[in-house]
C-alpha cells in the first residue's frame, strides 16, 4: 500500500503564473487535508475535502486559492497568479472514513521567482 | 476549540541524555493526540499516537509520550538521545466535529556529540 503521494516534489513559478499542486491519499482513504508550512514556522491548516466535496476551507485564502478533490483521480491544490508569499512547502495528509490519524506525503515544496 | 502549545521552541540535549519535548492541549471533547518528527527537508512522519486506550503510549524510535488529562499534557520523552534523533516534533490534536489536525509551531530539537 503505498503512502500519500505528492507530485512534484518541487515547484519552481514565476509571480503570475499558476501552480498545481497534486495529492494521491493511501488506498481507501476518503478524507485529505492541505497544510501550509513557512520557513521556521509550523504546519497551517488550508482545507478539509471528502471525495467531490470541501468540508472546511477556513484555512484557505479567499483569493487565488482553491482545492478540489474529484470523485476520480487525485486532489488539486491551485494558485492562480502566485505571488512571492507562497513560497512554502505544501503537505497533504489523507486519513481513513474513521479519522484517527492523518498519513502526510512527502510535500511540494513551491518557490516563486 | 482545540488547539496545541508546545512550550519549548529549542531543545538541545547531549547524546546520551534524556529528551523531554512538552505539549499541552486544549480541547473540547475527547482528544486524539499524536507527535509527528520532520526531517530537514522531508515529510512528517508519525511517532505515536494516543487515541483514549493506554495513557502512556509508546512509538517508534524509542519514543513515548504520557497522556495526562489532569495536566492537558502529552510531553514526549526518550531515555537517551541519538544524533539521529535531531529534527522539528510537531504536537498535534485532533477531535470534535472540525475534524482537523490541529499542529503546535514546533520543537526544534538538537543533538550535541
Amino acid at each position: 500500500n503505498a503512502g500519500v503521494m505528492q507530485n512534484p516534489r518541487h515547484l519552481v513559478r514565476r509571480r503570475g503564473q499558476e501552480a498545481r499542486l497534486r495529492c494521491s491519499p493511501m488506498k481507501g482513504h476518503s478524507h485529505v487535508y492541505w497544510y501550509r508550512q513557512l520557513p521556521e514556522e509550523g504546519l497551517k491548516f488550508m482545507v478539509y475535502l471528502q471525495k467531490e466535496n470541501i468540508i472546511d476551507e477556513s484555512g484557505m485564502p479567499k483569493e487565488r486559492f482553491s482545492a478540489e478533490f474529484p470523485k476520480e483521480g487525485p486532489s488539486i491544490l491551485r494558485i492562480q497568479q502566485v505571488v512571492r508569499g507562497d513560497s512554502a512547502a505544501y503537505f497533504c495528509a489523507s486519513s481513513p472514513r474513521t479519522v484517527n490519524e492523518a498519513f502526510f506525503g512527502q510535500g511540494t515544496r513551491l518557490t516563486v521567482v | 476549540a482545540q488547539s496545541v502549545t508546545q512550550l519549548d521552541s529549542h531543545v538541545s540535549v547531549s547524546e546520551g541524555t534524556p529528551v523531554l519535548l512538552r505539549c499541552n492541549y486544549s480541547s473540547s471533547y475527547s482528544p486524539s493526540l499524536f507527535w509527528y518528527v520532520q526531517h530537514p527537508n522531508k515529510g512528517l512522519q508519525l511517532l505515536l499516537k494516543y487515541t483514549s486506550a493506554a495513557t502512556l503510549v509508546k512509538g517508534i524510535n524509542g519514543f513515548e509520550a504520557e497522556f495526562k488529562k489532569s495536566e492537558t499534557s502529552f510531553h514526549l520523552t526518550k531515555p537517551s538521545a541519538h544524533m539521529s534523533d535531531a529534527a522539528e516534533y510537531f504536537c498535534v490534536v485532533s477531535g470534535g466535529t472540525g475534524n482537523q489536525f490541529y499542529f503546535g509551531t514546533g520543537t526544534s530539537l538538537t543533538v550535541i556529540p
